[in-house]
């Protein structure tokens, strides 16, 4: 079967412009989780939707990151007014929930570059 | 706040040897532990998982150990290969919380 998905692979902006990134999770995986990775670092946690509803958005660094999942499938991450720091790997995962140590089936990830 | 460290950034071994990685955490008590692979420009792919109360699991050439007095747990490729050459992840995680991944560790396998 498919996997995670995730467009564009790769996208290029210019500081202060608006950016979506698209995600679509496994097909009956209802926990989907938004990370995003630095060069030489692990996954950092933003967001973890369960079902349509962001269950934990701790990891946000700031109101500039917002992401949306209307129909509990395809989740949208949107940055505003982006910020050169926003450049690194987002990464998406999902699994199919977070109540047993289930294992996160991560998609290929978008590298953003803010230049 | 909690912090997890793995091993130096890089690990090279000869091929056929028995890697070793580590994953020590602190101010965590995780009620499981999850080893995942990523290789250049693609998403981590799972391994291995093993909870608090089990020591030891494995899988092929695989072995993965969790002593949570320590706060360690030991990943373990044994007759390495150059197609193991990747960076492995810990990530330590609760029920009902999310992952906290560690930094990983690149490990090159040299023929």
């Amino acid at each position: 079967g498919a996997g995670v998905s995730q467009t564009p692979s790769n996208k290029v902006t210019e500081k202060g412009k608006y950016v979506e990134l698209r995600c679509d999770p496994i097909s009956g995986h209802t926990a989907l989780y938004w990370y995003r990775q630095s060069l030489g670092q692990g996954p950092e946690f933003l967001i973890y939707f369960q079902g349509t509803g962001a269950a934990d958005d701790s990891g946000l660094p700031n109101d500039r990151f917002f992401a949306v999942r209307p129909e509990g499938s395809v989740s949208t991450l949107k940055i505003q007014r982006t910020e050169r720091g926003d450049s690194a790997m987002y990464l998406c995962a999902s699994s199919p929930g977070r109540d047993a140590p289930y294992e996160q089936y991560f998609g290929p990830g978008t590298r953003l570059t803010v230049t | 706040s909690q912090k997890i460290e793995q091993n130096s950034e890089a690990l090279n071994i000869q091929e056929g040897k028995t890697a070793t990685l580590t994953c020590n955490y602190t101010n965590y008590s995780p009620a499981y532990l999850q080893w995942y692979r990523q290789d250049p420009g693609r998403g981590p792919v799972f391994l291995l998982l093993i909870r608090e109360n089990e020591k030891e699991k494995r899988k092929e050439r695989l072995k993965v150990t969790f002593d949570t007095t320590l706060k360690q747990s030991l990943f373990h490729i044994t007759a390495s290969q150059p197609a193991d050459s990747a960076t492995y992840l810990c990530a330590l995680g609760n029920y009902g919380q999310n992952f906290v991944f560690g930094p990983g560790t690149r490990l090159s396998v040299l023929p």
